[in-house]
């Protein structure tokens, strides 16, 4: 089954206290992106990446971190994690070009107290 | 990417065709349209795209019309099972495949 799996689902942390959200897709997607999604901003893109090694930022792309060291992995890393990082994450990936589907994953919701 | 403008919110009743409509008359001649829906804080699910013909899945219809600057998503039957927020977005064929969404329509299906 066609897939994208983010873990974990829900987390709660500490300001300053690293960690990763980590995206998987079995799809062999070329791009692959991350959005965030606040109540009355919609959802927004962090970063992208358009293959292995090439990652580039999107709206909001201040505080965090990506790597694409694999076609399959994206994680999303947060350095030093802060309150106003408290949001719901969606992983998303596609084929690249304007005309196709993209799909995404469950979503993770941090908490950043 | 060309902005798009979508009623806040609508109703229909279940079984009903639900017709939701969509502005988009700064769209290039480039640029797809494309429909996501989101249920609750799940994840955005696709549901279809064109580009100038009208076209149809399992899903749903997606009528674009001839000047392109608007569409409407028609869900033929819809079942209490479609109540959630619809996006209708604009995207070009670019580099950064990027989805921009906007508020969207919440669709509310009654019993």
């Amino acid at each position: 089954e066609a897939q994208v799996t983010q873990n974990p689902r829900y987390l709660i942390t500490v300001t300053g206290k690293k960690l990763t959200v980590t995206c998987s897709q079995n799809m062999n997607h070329e791009y692959m992106s991350w959005y965030r999604q606040d109540p009355g901003l919609g959802l927004r893109q962090i970063y992208y990446s358009m293959n292995v090694e090439v990652t580039d930022k999107g709206d909001v792309p201040e505080g965090y971190k990506v790597s694409r060291k694999e076609k399959r992995n994206f994680p999303l890393i947060l350095e030093s994690p802060s309150p106003n990082q408290t949001s719901l994450y969606f992983c998303a990936s596609s084929s690249r070009g304007g005309n196709t589907e993209a799909f995404f994953g469950q979503g993770t919701r941090l908490t950043v107290v | 990417d060309a902005k798009t403008t979508q009623p806040t919110s609508m109703d229909c009743a279940e079984g009903r065709a639900a017709n939701l409509p969509c502005n988009h008359s700064t769209i290039s001649g480039n640029e797809y349209v494309y429909w996501y829906r989101q249920i609750h804080s799940q994840g955005p699910q696709y549901i279809i795209h064109g580009l100038k013909n009208n076209e149809t899945n399992e899903m749903a219809s997606l009528i674009i019309t001839e000047d392109r600057k608007s569409s409407t998503l028609i869900l033929p039957h819809a079942t209490l099972r479609d109540t959630a927020v619809y996006y209708c977005i604009v995207r070009a064929g670019g580099a950064n495949s990027k989805l921009t969404f906007g508020k969207g329509i919440t669709l509310s299906v009654r019993p």
